[in-house]
């Protein structure tokens, strides 16, 4: 998983409620990724990252925010969740110097009640 | 808007034949394509990348083909084993992003 890890790797919630995802990586790779991936759909993005505080909204990011305050950490919010947010979660990075090819976390399932 | 279509969404197919999967693209005009696998539960893995000069690349049992004027890439696995059956996804450059494909579902019987 290129040094990827994700937490929680399972969450239940509440509608309405807050929630942060957390994308860990043990490299200083600049380029930084949160898909959702929902049957029929793929993958889809949602925010990514080019660097500390420089971020940039992906196809998805309604109902999402993302923060980046260091290189290793890239933070995915669902400031009220929605049922319709009940997805898997994928982290991703490009690793310095290869942007063309990204390499994935393990995921992070979350259900929205 | 550009737009990635691969093949049905599940292939079955007898162990030892080759599985085919296409990847067909449309407003794009990519500078490479590049293939991953998933499986359950996991996240995708990369397994190739091609690009608009280059007609073919094989690895392993692996082949692609990149046809910019057809504007679609086939993905074959030769010699298929029960190990192959997984979800592979198609994915085309956009900016420092890419694009995915919704996944074409191998299942191989041994």
């Amino acid at each position: 998983d290129a040094g990827i890890t994700q937490s929680p790797r399972h969450k239940v919630t509440e509608t309405g409620t807050p929630v942060t995802l957390r994308c860990h990586q043990t490299e200083n790779h600049r380029y930084m990724y949160w898909y959702r991936q929902d049957p029929g759909h793929g993958l889809r993005l949602i925010h990514y990252s080019y660097g500390v505080k420089d971020t940039d909204k992906g196809e998805v990011s309604d109902g999402y925010s993302v923060s980046r305050s260091k290189t290793e950490d890239f933070l995915l919010t669902l400031e009220s969740a929605t049922s319709s947010q009940t997805s898997v979660y994928f982290c991703a990075i490009s690793v310095n110097g290869e942007k063309e090819t990204q390499y994935f976390g393990p995921g992070t399932r979350l259900l929205v009640l | 808007s550009q737009k990635i279509e691969q093949n049905s969404e599940a292939l079955n197919i007898q162990e030892g034949k080759t599985a085919t999967l296409t990847c067909n693209y449309t407003n794009y005009s990519p500078a490479y394509l590049q293939w991953y696998r998933q499986d359950p539960g996991r996240g995708p893995v990369f397994l190739l990348l091609i690009r608009e000069n280059e007609k073919e690349k094989r690895k392993e049992r692996l082949k692609v083909t990149f046809d910019t004027t057809l504007k679609q890439s086939l993905f074959h696995i030769t010699a298929s084993q029960p190990a192959d059956s997984a979800t592979y996804l198609c994915a085309l450059p956009n900016d420092y992003k890419l694009s995915f494909g919704a996944g074409t579902t191998v299942t191989v019987r041994a």
